[in-house]
């Protein structure tokens, strides 16, 4: 099984709104990715996970806020998001960093603020 | 640091003929190359990368490439393309240590394919 799920699929989201996107993996991978994909644009990443720490923030605004609550799962909790950070949102997970690992996406969140 | 070029923004093709989709790199380090592909509305999928060894690639939908370090290249290729290749192809390297296996992206090619 090499699927990486994500929950919603959609959101929209008023700017004082909080809600959050869900990341699962099933692997028994260790490192999980945050990425902001903008339309015809590549990912950029957000933050990296490995072993459940945090060990990369993309000089990321707090606004977004990265969790990762057991080795299987990762959140991104949303608060106060500006218009412009609509966006798709994928996770991605792979056996470790680094040394040319894998990385494999979920089909991502589509995310609009209004 | 390390850098990604992908030259092509946009390629269309007609059904059945063949492709290269352009990539080179750049990095001060010894890197992995990738290339992901990206359908409408889904998310990214690896087509083929290079670790070391050979330096041809293949996947199994029939795209292969080939690094070439002297021209830090990492072309990827398909000798007869199916309509449903049309998507976003990325480019993608990463390094071998420090924060360099981060995947470093470049700005991805359209690839139509039309009848």
């Amino acid at each position: 099984d090499t699927e990486v799920t994500q929950t919603p699929k959609h959101l929209v989201m008023g700017m004082t709104n909080k809600k959050s996107l869900k990341c699962e993996q099933h692997m028994g991978h260790r490192a999980m990715y945050w990425y902001k994909q903008k339309a015809k644009k590549p990912p950029e990443l957000m933050f990296v996970y490995s072993y459940e720490k945090l060990s990369i923030n993309e000089s990321v605004p707090s606004r977004f806020s990265p969790e990762c609550p057991n080795s299987s799962l990762l959140n991104l909790h949303l608060h106060a998001l500006q218009p412009e950070d609509s966006a798709l949102y994928l996770c991605a997970s792979s056996q470790d960093r680094g040394k040319g690992e894998t990385q494999y996406f979920g089909p991502g969140t589509r995310l609009l603020v209004l | 640091a390390q850098s990604v070029t992908q030259l092509d923004s946009q390629v269309p093709v007609f059904e059945e003929a063949p492709v290269e989709l352009r990539c080179n790199y750049s990095s001060s380090v010894s890197v992995y190359l990738f290339w992901y592909v990206q359908y409408p509305n889904q998310g990214l999928q690896l087509l083929l990368k290079y670790l070391s060894g050979s330096t041809l690639v293949k996947s199994i939908n029939g795209f292969e490439a080939e690094f070439n370090k002297s021209q830090t290249s990492f072309h990827l290729r398909k000798p007869s393309v199916h309509i449903s290749d049309t998507a976003e192809y990325f480019c993608a390297v990463s390094g071998s240590g420090g924060s360099n296996y981060k995947l470093t992206f470049g700005k991805g090619t359209l690839l139509t394919v039309n009848p």
